[in-house]
C-alpha cells in the first residue's frame, strides 16, 4: 500500500547529540514537509521541500536541518543547537504545493 | 507563524449527540481542509473544500467552506466513541496554516 513511513517511532537524544528522523514516501509526491507538535498544540512547520534537491525553511527551522537527495526521502536532523527538542515530529507529503497533505504516524523525540 | 482560531478547544459530549466545531481567520483562504488525529498517530484527512459556500459530506461528517472564505465548520452527527481525538482545520492559499485543534471526548 502507498503511504508515508516515519522511523523510529520513539527516539531518545543525549545532550549535545544530533539525531536524524527518517521519512519515506511511496506516493510519488513531489512535496514533503516536516512539522513539530508540542502537547496540546497545533502543528508548526519546520522545513518543506517542493522538489528534489530544494528545500525551504518553515516557521521554526532553527536547530534543524534537512536534505532532499531523493524524491521518496526527506530526513530531518535535530541538531544540538535545538535546545528544546522534546516533541512529536510529523512528516507529510503532497502531490504539489497547495494539495492536501498526507501524514506519517510520527516520531516522538525525548531527551535523556 | 500564523495559526487559525479554532473553537471550541475541547468538548465532552454524550454518545449519539451531534458535534459542531469551527475555524475562523482574518485571512482569506482558497482551500479548507479538516483532519482528525488519534493519540500517538499522524493526522488523517477527513474532508477537503475548494470553493466558497461548498458543503461536503463524508459519512457522518459534514463540512462547509464559509462564504466569506475566512471560516469553515465541521459537524459530526450521532457521535460514537471512536470519534474521540483531535480535529484540525487547515486553511490554504500559497501555504497551509493549521488550526490549534478541537479535542473531542465522547462519553458512552
Amino acid at each position: 500500500d502507498g503511504g508515508i513511513t516515519q522511523s523510529p517511532k520513539y527516539l531518545f537524544r543525549k545532550e549535545g547529540q544530533n539525531v536524524t528522523l527518517s521519512c519515506e514516501q511511496n506516493l510519488n509526491h513531489d512535496a514533503m514537509y516536516w512539522y513539530r507538535q508540542d502537547p496540546g498544540q497545533g502543528l508548526r512547520l519546520i522545513y518543506y521541500s517542493q522538489i528534489v534537491n530544494d528545500f525551504q525553511k518553515g516557521d521554526i527551522a532553527e536547530g534543524y536541518s534537512v536534505s532532499r537527495e531523493k524524491k521518496e526521502s526527506f530526513p530531518l536532523t535535530v541538531t544540538s543547537a535545538q535546545k528544546n527538542p522534546t516533541a512529536f515530529y510529523l512528516c507529510a507529503s503532497s502531490k504539489g504545493n497547495n494539495q492536501p497533505q498526507h501524514f506519517g504516524d510520527g516520531t516522538r523525540l525525548s531527551i535523556l | 507563524g500564523q495559526q487559525l482560531n479554532q473553537s471550541p478547544q475541547s468538548m465532552f459530549i454524550q454518545e449519539g449527540e451531534d458535534v459542531s466545531m469551527n475555524c475562523t481567520s482574518s485571512s482569506i483562504f482558497n482551500t479548507w481542509l479538516w483532519y482528525k488525529q488519534d493519540p500517538g498517530e499522524g493526522p488523517v484527512l477527513l474532508i477537503a473544500l475548494y470553493k466558497a459556500g461548498e458543503l461536503t459530506s463524508n459519512g457522518r461528517l459534514t463540512a462547509q467552506f464559509g462564504i466569506t472564505r475566512k471560516d469553515s465548520f465541521l459537524n459530526i452527527s450521532a457521535s460514537i466513541p471512536s470519534d474521540v481525538g483531535i480535529y484540525f482545520c487547515v486553511g490554504g492559499t500559497y501555504k497551509y496554516i493549521f488550526g490549534t485543534g478541537t479535542r473531542l471526548k465522547v462519553l458512552a
